[in-house]
């Protein structure tokens, strides 16, 4: 099946060691996104990919990045993480960025700082 | 700013009860909405969606309709499942340029 595919489920790092979360899509959507997601929260989007446009979100910390090398993968880099960033983080895309497109989840990376 | 506001939960139901799950929002324009489903361990799945007013969107059993006049979008079933436990995301979107405003979510159980 189709589907958006994100590694690992769970990823543990140490304060401060940059790590990096990976997500696949084999719907050759155009549009990639990742959102933040703490504990009893709504997800909160961090930025997003058209194609090769990239879009951050005015409030995305400048200590997360991102890269998509080519349609079906993307990445998220969080370069000095601190304990507030242990959170889940999804990844989704939709075919456009039409306002009626939904959008497809992957299962999430569970990050812990220690 | 598009704000969403969910009923506070969680919300406990035996099988076969009436389910509702209230959803207002904000929004400048018209927005299209949406339901969201989170399983435990997983990450969204799209229940429905309805992009104008009176438009109702529905799925495994859920329904909701845009209402314009009181910018609502409520979530009901006629009988839930065990299967349904889970934490459901109302959201709008206004335009392609504007991200998905989600709800704080609601988490529903469901007992045999």
């Amino acid at each position: 099946d189709a589907m958006v595919i994100q590694n690992p489920r769970y990823q543990v790092t140490q304060f401060g060691k940059p790590v990096t979360l990976s997500c696949s899509q084999t719907l050759n959507h155009n549009v990639m996104y990742w959102y933040q997601q703490k504990s009893s929260q709504a997800p909160k989007l961090l930025f997003h990919y058209y194609d090769k446009d990239f879009n951050n979100e005015a409030d995305t910390p400048d200590n997360f990045q991102s890269r998509r090398p080519n349609t079906s993968f993307c990445f998220l880099d969080i370069r000095s993480p601190g304990l507030g960033d242990a959170a889940m983080y999804l990844c989704a895309t939709s075919r456009d960025r039409q306002v009626n497109q939904p959008q497809h989840f992957g299962d999430g990376t569970r990050l812990s700082i220690l | 700013g598009d704000s969403v506001t969910q009923m506070e939960g969680p919300v406990t139901l035996s099988e076969e009860a009436f389910l509702t799950i209230n959803c207002t929002y904000t929004a400048t324009g018209y927005p299209s909405l949406f339901w969201y489903v989170q399983y435990p361990g997983e990450g969204l799945q799209l229940l429905l969606k309805a992009t104008k007013a009176d438009d109702k969107g529905s799925n495994k059993g859920f329904e909701a309709t845009y209402r314009k006049e009181t910018t609502s979008f409520h979530l009901e079933k006629g009988s839930v499942q065990v299967s349904d436990s889970a934490v459901y995301f109302c959201a709008l979107r206004e335009s392609g340029n504007t991200p998905l405003v989600f709800g704080k979510g609601t988490r529903l159980s469901v007992i045999a």
